[in-house]
């Protein structure tokens, strides 16, 4: 079965220092790996994703994650948070067998503090 | 663009009322999907139409009924709700209808319809 985990419920960084919210997965096959962000009584938005090649995937307000196969994680980071960047982060992933479905993990709640 | 539009933004109904959540894409997107999402939660699945024709049903009870009238439209009507229902309804689409939107292709979120039943 697929599944994704996102073992904090909350990260706390201050503004100017790294961050890295942590995802791991469990896929059947190659995965195909997604970050989104949700602010406050928002959709989704889609940050980046991994399908193959570079392990390194850069996406969307300077965020990046790197896709780490041996250990089945896929780690959101930025060199330097913003308070702007206080939200609600999900992990996604599909297996190349499942078509339509993406597996949600439970989510990430970073807040950057000034 | 990568824009999905949701109308209305908040909706409050009684448990005897019939309404409709209507969403709307000019991606020329191939797949959409209905989600429903409660606080602090990921989304749920509920519906994927892949080419204006119902692809899956997650289960959902009959008191959520889908309707794609064309390529950029997807609603949502809902009749004799609980409370439980509360809850955000977030619309999304992807590029890929062959297969309901897998492989790699990214589905797009609309902002939701905030849900209420008294």
């Amino acid at each position: 079965a697929q599944s994704v985990a996102q073992p904090e419920d909350q990260v706390n960084v201050a503004e100017g220092n790294p961050l890295t919210v942590k995802c791991t997965y469990s896929v059947s096959g190659n995965p195909y790996l997604f970050w989104y962000v949700q602010y406050p009584n928002r959709g989704l938005q889609f940050l980046l994703k991994y399908i193959t090649g570079d392990n390194l995937v850069k996406g969307s307000y300077g965020f990046e994650a790197e896709f780490n196969k041996s250990q089945t994680s896929f780690h959101l980071k930025k060199p330097s948070a913003l308070v702007s960047d206080s939200a609600l982060y999900f992990c996604a992933v599909r297996g190349m067998d499942s078509s339509y479905k993406l597996i949600f993990g439970s989510g990430t709640r970073l807040l950057v503090r000034p | 663009d990568t824009e999905v539009t949701q109308t209305p933004k908040h909706l409050v109904m009684g448990m005897t009322n019939k309404k409709s959540l209507k969403c709307e894409q000019h991606m020329g997107h191939r797949a959409m999907y209905w989600y429903k999402q409660k606080a602090k939660k990921p989304p749920e699945l509920m519906f994927v139409y892949s080419y204006e024709k119902l692809s899956i049903n997650e289960s959902v009870p009959s008191r959520f009924s889908p309707e794609c009238p064309n390529s950029s439209l997807l609603n949502l009507h809902l009749h004799a709700l609980q409370p439980e229902d509360s809850a955000l309804y977030l619309c999304a689409s992807s590029d890929s209808g062959t297969s309901g939107g897998g492989g790699a292709d990214t589905q797009y979120f609309g902002p939701g319809t905030r849900l209420t039943v008294l």
